[in-house]
């Protein structure tokens, strides 16, 4: 089965924790993106990467760090740093850079005691 | 102006009604656009791309207006599983980025 997964599901963190949220993709697609979305929200670009070993920040990149030594995989790290952590993560990946057609992993639902 | 600008709803409608919902850009430039669907805590889904000629999926009519920088989504003989967000997706030309819009709730009601 092709496809994104995420893990995990649901995380639960304390203040002043760091944690790594994994994604894995089988779609042998070059990019790979993080967003984040809260109530009320569109979906906001944290980081993507076009390329292994290679990534470029998005919209609202601080608080967060990134590696992309793989093809397959593209963890997010979500530091102490970043101010309000508590959000659904969502990755994705492309075939290329937009406008390619996005796919969605089923999210982590991250929330900070 | 913000990037992307969808009506939230939400969008109460019977079942078998025609429901339609608009979605406006800011960049001129825009090349690629989207219709995704979201279920409630869950993944956005893509459900179609939307072309210049207009296109059409079943019971899913999609159309781009490019003098008036909106696209729209028409769903007919609506069903209760169409009950979901619909997310309006348009590519920022010239950054390598998708802009999401807020989304768009919709209600089917027996």
């Amino acid at each position: 089965d092709g496809g994104i997964t995420q893990s995990p599901k649901y995380l639960f963190r304390k203040e002043g924790q760091n944690v790594t949220l994994s994604c894995e993709q089988n779609l042998n697609h070059d990019a790979m993106y993080w967003y984040r979305q809260d109530p009320g929200q569109g979906l906001r670009l944290i980081y993507y990467s076009q390329i292994v070993n290679d990534f470029q920040k998005g919209d609202i990149a601080e608080g967060y760090s990134v590696s992309r030594e793989k093809k397959e995989s593209f963890p997010l790290t979500v530091t102490s740093a970043q101010k309000n952590p508590t959000a659904f993560y969502l990755c994705a990946s492309s075939m290329g850079v937009p406008p390619d057609t996005q796919y969605f992993g089923p999210g982590t639902r991250l929330t900070v005691l | 102006r913000k990037e992307v600008e969808q009506d939230p709803g939400p969008f109460n409608v019977p079942e078998g009604a025609t429901v339609a919902f608009n979605c406006t850009y800011s960049n001129s430039a825009s090349q690629s656009f989207f219709w995704y669907r979201q279920d409630c805590r869950k993944e956005p889904k893509l459900l179609m791309s939307v072309y210049s000629s207009g296109n059409e999926d079943g019971r899913f009519t999609a159309q781009l207006n490019r003098a008036s920088q909106y696209i729209s989504l028409l769903i007919r003989d609506s069903k209760l599983s169409d009950s979901a967000t619909y997310l309006c997706v348009v590519d920022n030309f010239g950054n390598e980025k998708l802009t999401f819009g807020t989304g768009t709730r919709l209600t089917i009601i027996p």
